[in-house]
């Protein structure tokens, strides 16, 4: 049973620490996507990748926020410095390129204190 | 501008009764929908998909009607079960955008 894998599954660090995620895409997924979800904006879509290649990052704060591919199997999110209005579950969902069809993963908390 | 909304945030039915979810979407220019479903702790599950071509389609438990003249889009759930206590958010996909809008989410509670 292919799953989008993500660690950690929480974090809780001090601001100003920075921060990594990462995603396991499922195995043969070309298009990779990050959201943050809060309950005040819902799930909102960070950045996202096509063949590793970052085609839309415009819902990431740029100063503060990077999303990588270093290779097919492995995404990144990084925050730095991290900051409490941060605190949110990341999300990471694979897929086909297909429009619309995400799988997504179980997501970290991170709470920034 | 894009958004895709929600009329009821919160739902609560009778188990075994069918359970209706509406979503109102904003931007004509999508062509696909999809509902997710969240459980507690999880990330969001695909449960069915409709183009804007299509008015109806059926799933297991589960129909998806458009209405593209009023922008409106529900979730059909038959003869709910506990199971079906989630979360769940409609999403747009914005033609040649690969990527989609979520609404805010409804909360559906299964009473036994």
């Amino acid at each position: 049973d292919a799953r989008v894998t993500q660690t950690p599954r929480h974090k809780v660090t001090e601001m100003g620490q920075e921060v990594t995620m990462r995603c396991q895409p499922i195995l043969g997924h070309n298009t990779v996507f990050w959201y943050r979800q809060t309950m005040m904006q819902g799930l909102e879509l960070l950045a996202y990748f096509r063949n590793r290649a970052p085609l839309d990052d415009s819902g990431m704060p740029k100063d503060r926020f990077s999303a990588e591919m270093p290779d097919a199997t492995l995404a990144t999110l990084k925050i730095q410095p991290s900051e409490p209005r941060d605190s949110a579950v990341y999300f990471c969902a694979s897929g086909l390129g297909v429009p619309g069809e995400q799988y997504f993963g179980p997501g970290t908390r991170l709470t920034v204190t | 501008g894009e958004s895709v909304g929600l009329h009821l945030p919160t739902l609560s039915v009778q188990e075994g009764d069918n359970s209706i979810i509406n979503c109102a979407y904003s931007n004509s220019a999508s062509d696909y929908f999809i509902w997710y479903k969240q459980e507690s702790g999880k990330g969001p599950q695909f449960i069915i998909d409709i183009r804007s071509n299509m008015d109806k389609r059926q799933g297991q438990r589960v129909t998806v009607l458009l209405n593209k003249t009023v922008k409106h889009l529900s979730l059909q759930i038959a003869a709910t079960q506990p199971g079906d206590s989630a979360v769940y958010f409609c999403a747009e996909n914005l033609r040649g955008a690969q990527k989609l809008v979520f609404g805010q989410g409804t909360r559906l509670t299964i009473n036994p």
